[in-house]
């Protein structure tokens, strides 16, 4: 079984502040572990994986992750939000054996005070 | 690549009628996805296809939706007798044979809204 908890469904951050968006993933065998963004109205995108190769992820858009086992975390961060930050972000995971779908998190609603 | 590409991005029916909703995945991928996004909600997974077969379907998946990848390439999700609770975004992804956890693409969606 694979789950995954996204601590805090909205997150506030001023324009040029760090960004740190939380997950916790639950998964008996090694995940994969994904960080996905999504616009109003549209698809996801993703931002960076996790795929058992070096702990610390980097992404598009100047984010990065970083994979914790100790933890069982794989929070997102990102030095200075920008406005064009805002939106949903959804943790995923899926096991890097057996089980081939990905599993989401309920999301975080990032928002940017300008 | 051209992405993943779903159609209609919109529908609106009434109670009861049957919908069908269309994806075309990247090319050269055999893996192909149905999920359903709920307002406040990330997407929960419906069912997934390698090629032409049907591998899993979810117990989200009723008697009422059906979905088909004929050819192993496009795929159609079609819900019958629609009910209120069948409004949703209904997102189709893609990717290649799993290796070492390979990138499911997703695409725009389909909203569904049943009045």
């Amino acid at each position: 079984a694979q789950s995954v908890t996204q601590l805090g469904s909205h997150v506030s951050v001023s324009e040029g502040a760090l960004v740190l968006l939380r997950c916790n993933y639950s998964s008996s065998v090694p995940p994969y572990l994904f960080w996905y963004v999504q616009y109003p109205n549209q698809g996801l995108q993703l931002l960076l994986k996790y795929t058992s190769a070096a702990t610390l992820v980097k992404g598009i858009n100047g984010f990065e992750a970083e994979f914790k086992k100790s933890e069982t975390s794989f929070h997102l961060t990102k030095p200075s939000a920008h406005m064009s930050d805002a939106a949903e972000y959804f943790c995923a995971v899926i096991s890097s054996i057996g089980n081939e779908k990905l599993t989401f998190g309920t999301g975080t609603r990032l928002t940017i005070i300008p | 690549d051209t992405g993943v590409s779903q159609n209609p991005r919109h529908k609106i029916t009434k109670r009861g009628q049957n919908v069908t909703f269309r994806c075309d995945p990247i090319s050269e991928h055999n893996r192909l996805y149905w999920y359903r996004q709920t307002l406040g909600q990330g997407p929960e997974f419906l069912t997934y296809f390698q090629n032409e077969a049907q591998l899993e379907k979810s117990r989200l998946l009723s008697d009422r939706f059906s979905a088909e990848r004929p050819k192993g390439s496009f795929s159609t999700l079609e819900i019958q007798r629609t009910e209120q609770g069948d409004s949703a975004m209904y997102l189709c992804a893609s990717s290649r044979d799993r290796t070492s956890g390979n990138t499911i693409y997703f695409g725009e969606g389909s909203w569904l809204t049943v009045v």
